[in-house]
């Protein structure tokens, strides 16, 4: 079945530093890839997504490509913020969007 | 905000016993979902709802029932609760555009439930 893999956890950054988090996908097909964010306390939110090849997402300074060749949708922020310290969720969608499978998650701190 | 209410945010029940936990939507969204979210397994699909009466399993539904009665709520039972039980859970809707679903899920603020 469809499946996502995410690096472990925790990332542990200072403050302005470069962040990847990777992200590898296991489908059948054409997926939709997506990254999800969640503060302390609360819900997922959606951070940014792609829906096909070469695509590439953004918001909030993070960006992400779909590269089909390497079935990878890396998330990459060039300069990290203390208030980007959140857990940071991999996930596609295969089914028409109404089902989606979640990688394990990423914990990324960030030291001022 | 997406308009979803989880109720109740915290619970400890003992082993055995029968719990529900209530999600209600103000957005009429079709699609509804019930994750678990355990340390090391990220999210996990419990059930779905795609319309009133209208539910399907997802890839953890063993010990867990659902019920749509209303639009607006989807209802996950958990006849007699187990350790394996305890876990934040969480409640979302799917973002439509057009008529379609657009893959962007609006999650409730979870449910801890710890069962002893």
């Amino acid at each position: 079945g469809d499946s996502v893999t995410q690096m472990e956890g925790p990332v542990t950054l200072s403050e302005e530093a470069f962040l990847t988090i990777n992200c590898t996908y296991t489908a059948t097909g054409y997926p939709s890839l997506f990254w999800y964010v969640q503060y302390p306390g609360e819900g997922l939110q959606l951070l940014l997504k792609a829906t096909k090849a070469d695509d590439k997402g953004s918001n909030k300074g993070f960006e992400a490509t779909y590269r089909k060749e390497t079935t990878s949708f890396h998330l990459e922020k060039g300069s990290v913020q203390v208030s980007d310290s959140a857990v940071y969720f991999c996930a596609l969608s295969n089914t028409g969007f109404q089902k989606l499978v979640f990688g394990t998650g990423t914990r990324l701190l960030v030291s001022p | 905000d997406a308009g979803i209410t989880q109720s109740p945010r915290h619970k400890v029940t003992e082993t055995g016993t029968p719990v529900t936990l209530r999600c209600h939507q103000t957005e009429n969204h079709r699609y509804m979902y019930w994750y678990r979210q355990d340390p090391g397994h990220g999210l996990r699909l419990i059930h779905y709802s795609y319309g009133v009466k209208d539910t399907d399993k997802g890839e953890v539904s063993d010990g867990y029932s659902v019920s749509r009665s209303k639009t607006e709520d989807f209802l996950l039972t958990l006849e007699s609760a187990t350790s394996s039980q305890t876990s934040v859970y969480f409640c979302a809707i799917s973002a439509r555009t057009g008529g379609r679903e657009t893959g962007e899920l609006f999650f409730g603020e979870g449910s801890r439930l710890t069962v002893l």
